[in-house]
């Protein structure tokens, strides 16, 4: 079946470092792939998406490409903030919604 | 707009009580969703809707009963609380059905403790 497999975290990071979270899926088709972000006592929220293979979604700096010949889809940002921190999860849109298993992201100034 | 709703924000029950979390949507959307998110395991999905009227089971139905009387409305019962449903739960709705590039909004969640 689908799934969602995402790097393993907590991942702790000076400002301005540069952030890699990677993200591989399985899927029959062509799933939407997404990235959602959620912060400290709250619901998830989108952060970026895409929808085919080779579509870059973008966001507040964030970015990732959908690379349908490695099945990726990893989260990218050139340099990251202290307000960055946060719990960051990857997600399919196949027959239903997958996500992955969660990387805790924390900034230190 | 609210959004996706969600009462109450936290609850503690004791092991046999049932209880009834609250789910609403304002945006019209036809699919509605509820999520547990434990540590180390993401989300998983518990039942979902693709409109009112139809509901059907995800990956860890048991022990949860859903229904899905109006478009807005998506309610999630706890029959018999354990605990093991100790858990932060989160309803989610998108305008379409998955397999569609819609995205899905999220509540604030409901933080349960079953003791």
């Amino acid at each position: 079946g689908d799934s969602v497999t995402q790097m393993e975290g907590p991942v702790t990071l000076s400002e301005e470092a540069f952030l890699t979270i990677n993200c591989t899926y399985t899927a029959t088709g062509y799933p939407s792939l997404f990235w959602y972000v959620q912060y400290p006592g709250e619901g998830l929220q989108l952060l970026l998406k895409a929808t085919k293979a080779d579509d870059k979604g973008s966001n507040k700096g964030f970015e990732a490409t959908y690379r349908k010949e490695t099945t990726s889809f990893h989260l990218e940002k050139g340099s990251v903030q202290v307000s960055d921190s946060a719990v960051y999860f990857c997600a399919l849109s196949g027959n239903q919604f997958y996500f992955g298993t969660g990387t805790s992201l924390t900034v230190i100034p | 707009n609210a959004g996706v709703t969600q009462t109450p924000k936290f609850q503690v029950l004791k092991t046999g009580q049932s209880m009834t979390l609250q789910c609403a949507q304002d945006m019209n959307h036809e699919y509605m969703s509820w999520y547990r998110q434990d540590p180390g395991m993401g989300l998983r999905l518990i039942h979902y809707s693709v409109g009112a009227g139809i509901t059907d089971q995800g990956e860890v139905p048991n022990g949860y009963n859903v229904s899905r009387s109006t478009t807005e409305d998506f309610p999630l019962r706890l029959l018999s609380a354990a605990p093991s449903q100790t858990s932060v739960y989160f309803c989610a709705s998108s305008y379409g059905m998955t397999g569609q590039s819609y995205e899905q909004y999220f509540g604030p969640g409901t933080r349960l403790t079953v003791t």
